[in-house]
């Protein structure tokens, strides 16, 4: 089945301390890009990737970072996580033809 | 720098009844595709309706349409005969196509939350 894979689905942390949320795509996409959901401010892009080893930034990259050294692996650290990325995060992955986005589950974050 | 904007935060129907979503982008890019999303409460993203911009036939999937009208940078969703599994968030969104400045981004609205009433 096709899918985008991302965990943890829900996470509560501290104030900075580390954490990863992975992402994972078996549909052998080139590209990839992490978002968050606030009320009102619809989804904003974070990060993307257009392949292995390339990434850019997005609307919102302060505080995250990403990698991409495999083609279907995207993950999401927060180095030292604040209360202000207290967030609904998605990964999402689609091919250069410009098709559809195919959406992980979502994360729901925590930092208290 | 391309903005997305959805007006509506809210909007409510009632079952069987039509509704019209509106969005309105801007954009200094040729060729792009402007899609619908829907968010029911898991939370799942789901493709309602894609639209290529160099099409000027309007897309239809089933009971959803849109209005797409390029000059105006307005791509509305219409939905028909409304269903209470319609009862979700609404994002509009756009997405430069291969060679455009922003390639790569896919930029949304700020969403519309949908309810259908029994």
């Amino acid at each position: 089945e096709a899918q985008v894979t991302q965990n943890p689905r829900y996470l509560i942390t501290v104030t900075g301390k580390k954490l990863t949320v992975t992402c994972s795509q078996n549909m052998n996409h080139e590209y990839m890009s992490w978002y968050r959901q606030d009320p009102g401010l619809g989804l904003r892009q974070i990060y993307y990737s257009m392949n292995v080893e390339v990434t850019d930034k997005g609307d919102v990259p302060e505080g995250y970072k990403v990698s991409r050294k495999e083609k279907r692996n995207f993950p999401l650290i927060l180095e030292s996580p604040s209360p202000n990325q207290t967030s609904l995060y998605f990964c999402a992955s689609r091919n250069t033809g410009n098709t559809e986005a195919f959406f992980g589950q979502g994360t729901r974050l925590t930092v208290v | 720098a391309q903005t997305v904007t959805q007006s509506q935060p809210e909007m409510s129907v009632q079952e069987a009844e039509t509704v019209t979503l509106s969005c309105t982008y801007d954009t200094s890019e040729n060729n792009y595709y402007l899609f619908w999303y829907k968010q029911p409460p898991s939370r799942q993203m789901i493709l309602v309706i894609r639209q290529e911009a160099y099409k000027q036939q309007n897309a239809t999937e089933n009971r959803f349409s849109v209005n797409f009208q390029k000059a105006a940078k307005s791509f509305s969703l219409k939905i028909s005969d409304s269903q209470l599994g319609d009862t979700a968030m609404y994002f509009c969104a756009f997405a430069p196509t291969a060679g455009g400045t922003s390639y790569g981004k896919l930029t949304f609205g700020q969403g519309t939350i949908l309810t259908v009433h029994p």
